[in-house]
């Protein structure tokens, strides 16, 4: 167990809707990752937070946005859902935001779009 | 463009042979350079890491990892496999465009290592 959490586990949705992730990092750290990983792109960077600020943006689609609340835990908001954004979306942590230290990661949500 | 290339999508071993997983990377700068393990319906764990230093790493579960500045590879590596080592196996490379407080990881492909018993 990794200590970071991810909630839903499963989520299952139609085109056009709107779904937000939940991820509580490790007690302590203070950066949070979102990455998505589908069968056709593998592991894709979307966002960093790093107390409470966006610090590194990836490959995150406009219908995309993320945030990290004060008590650390952050949220991934898709909207306008299609097809192609089924997949299992991860949030990690780390320690300190450089990049030198690992990264810890949970458990993920997989979100299914029909 | 920073990559990171995991030239094999698949490698199999017997249990109790020696296992390498190899991982190729072009970035600028000093490359600081991770490998993870993914198992079925799990997050990534992460084994090992090169920032500076020896270039033999060792990680978790046995594992070790050469990295190779001239060849501008970071093998993985175990002297003798086991049949639980079988998952997924990703190498990453920290993006050198991010610094400070931002931190931008770069995702090889992934090797399915599969162990026969």
């Amino acid at each position: 167990d990794s200590g970071v959490t991810q909630t839903p586990k499963h989520l299952i949705t139609a085109t056009g809707q709107r779904v937000t992730l939940r991820c509580s990092p490790r007690s302590g750290d203070l950066s949070v990752y979102w990455y998505q990983q589908s069968l056709d792109q593998g592991l894709q960077f979307l966002i960093q937070y790093y107390n409470g600020e966006e610090r590194a943006k990836g490959n995150i689609l406009e219908r995309f946005s993320a945030q990290q609340f004060p008590d650390l835990h952050s949220e991934l908001n898709l909207s306008s859902l299609e097809l192609g954004d089924s997949a299992l979306y991860f949030c990690a942590s780390s320690v300190e935001p450089t990049s030198s230290y690992e990264q810890y990661f949970g458990p993920g949500t997989r979100l299914t779009v029909t | 463009a920073q990559s990171v290339a995991q030239p094999e999508d698949q490698v199999n071993v017997a249990e109790g042979n020696p296992l390498t997983v190899k991982c190729t990377y072009s970035v600028s700068g000093n490359p600081y350079l991770f490998w993870y393990v993914q198992y079925p319906n799990r997050g990534l764990q992460f084994l090992l890491k090169y920032i500076t230093g020896d270039n033999l790493v060792k990680g978790s579960y046995g594992f070790e990892a050469e990295f190779n500045k001239s060849q501008t590879s970071f093998h993985l590596k175990k002297p003798s496999a086991l049949v639980s080592d079988s998952a997924l196996y990703f190498c990453a490379v920290r993006d050198p465009t991010t610094g400070g407080s931002a931190s931008k990881i770069i995702f090889g492909s992934g090797t399915r290592l599969s162990i026969r018993p």
